[in-house]
């Protein structure tokens, strides 16, 4: 299993516009996953893009996946204070053997004010 | 459908007392895990599980151990606790081992060891 690593580390933004964030990973996977953890609580799985995908939407949120590069995106649309949280990148194993064990880095702390 | 459900919420321990943090999920989720979330630290793996009757060890095992006996509980265990183990901690599961779906996360257990 591997680590996602995120950039930038913090990120601040005014309510409307758009965040980007990033994720760059070492080995070959299956999947990218993206979480958001708000201040005090549990991690929550927002998107999955798998290895064959370049490209998916769910909501405000579009992500991106460029396994020639390792790497991967996320863009929240139209940001509003309720993004305010950190986000996580997580790569799937592309092997079954390594349990299915994701390894989180250390996020991407968003702060968007109003 | 209740998902992941933690207890306790928050916990204090005496060095060297020992306690069980207790995690139940109601999908019938094949694999679990454990983490721990401390400041600048991201999440780190202790223990996951992969189905009933088979665990294994994550990149922060020390200290800690596991069992799984049914599908639904999956239970962490302090032996002895030491200030060092002041975090908190997330139990996840998921539909498959094999790393293709996305986590559920509990809503995680302060523990202080004091």
């Amino acid at each position: 299993s591997q680590q996602g690593e995120e950039d930038p580390q913090a990120l601040s933004i005014q309510e409307g516009e758009n965040a980007t964030m990033n994720c760059s990973y070492k080995t070959s996977i299956n999947n990218l996953q993206w979480y958001r953890q708000n201040s005090g609580r549990g991690l929550v799985h927002l998107i999955l893009i798998r290895s064959n995908e370049r490209e998916k939407h769910s909501g405000r949120l579009r992500v991106t996946l460029d396994t020639s590069k390792k790497s991967s995106s996320l863009l929240i649309t139209a940001s509003r204070a309720a993004d305010t949280a950190s986000y996580f990148c997580a790569p799937g194993a592309d092997n079954y053997n390594q349990g299915g064990k994701l390894i989180f880095g250390q996020g991407t702390e968003l702060s968007v004010k109003p | 459908n209740a998902g992941v459900t933690q207890t306790p919420k928050f916990q204090v321990l005496k060095t060297g007392q020992s306690m069980t943090l207790q995690c139940a999920q109601d999908m019938n989720h094949e694999y679990m895990s454990w983490y721990r979330q401390d400041p600048g630290m991201g999440l780190r793996l202790i223990h996951y599980s992969v189905g009933a009757g088979i665990t294994d060890q994550g990149e922060v095992p020390n200290g800690y151990n596991v069992s799984r006996s049914t599908t639904e509980d999956f239970p962490l265990r302090l032996l002895s606790a030491a200030p060092s183990q002041t975090s908190v901690y997330f139990c996840a599961s998921s539909y498959s081992s094999s790393g293709s779906y996305g986590y559920t996360f509990g809503s995680g257990t302060r523990l202080t060891v004091v």
